[in-house]
């Protein structure tokens, strides 16, 4: 299973573009990159998935490059309520054993000033 | 409303008293999980299931129990507890349908054992 390395933690205001990345040497073929966020005392919520290259929902963007060995999630115009925990997993296709067991790493905590 | 229900939100007890908490999904998801949440650990899985009748260890199994007779519920079974068990824990679920579905989390339980 790939292991994912994230920066513990990170500062940024309000208004300002922020991007966390996550390291993945190992990730494999069939693996996709996949972030949650976690405010305290709830659940990880789903924020994007990718394969490659780029992804864009409405909340955020995702960056991976051809080698797949990491990859950045952007928060554009970040405001008070992103302070939260971001967590970077990798996992495989439904079937395959590396889908089936998850590894979240310690995930990176991001706090978000006026 | 697709949602994941945890049950008790909130426990303390004694070491050596079993204990179950419930993990119900009314979203027909194959997949079910269990999570436990220490500060600075991230989230460790416990055990999962990819359908009826099918359980695996996660990371952290020892001293936890599960079963899965019905699709909907998951329950974690801690026939022992004792202090170290002491956690924050997450039930979560996902279809195994589609390309890497996400999960969807439940709001947590906070176990105490004195």
């Amino acid at each position: 299973l790939a292991k994912t390395t994230q920066p513990i933690s990170m500062d940024s205001y309000e208004g300002q573009e922020v991007n966390i990345t996550c390291s993945h040497n190992n990730i494999a073929t069939n693996d996709y990159i996949t972030w949650y966020q976690q405010f305290p005392s709830q659940g990880p919520r789903f924020i994007i998935q990718g394969y490659k290259t780029k992804v864009t929902n409405e909340v955020a963007s995702l960056f991976i490059p051809a080698d797949r060995k990491s990859s950045t999630l952007s928060l554009p115009r970040v405001s008070l309520s992103d302070t939260a925990v971001y967590y970077c997993l990798v996992g495989g296709f439904p079937g395959y054993s590396s889908a089936s067991k998850i590894i979240f790493g310690s995930g990176t905590r991001l706090s978000i000033r006026p | 409303e697709a949602q994941v229900t945890q049950n008790p939100r909130y426990l303390i007890t004694v070491t050596g008293k079993k204990l179950t908490v419930t993990c119900s999904q009314n979203m027909n998801h194959e997949y079910m999980s269990w999570y436990r949440q220490d500060p600075g650990l991230g989230l460790r899985q416990i055990y999962y299931s990819m359908n009826v009748e099918v359980t695996d260890k996660g990371d952290v199994p020892e001293g936890y129990k599960v079963s899965r007779k019905e699709k909907r519920n998951f329950p974690l079974i801690l026939e022992s507890p004792s202090p170290n068990q002491t956690s924050l824990y997450f039930c979560a679920s996902k279809t195994t349908e589609g390309v890497n579905q996400p999960q969807h989390f439940g709001d947590g339980t906070r176990l105490s054992i004195l």
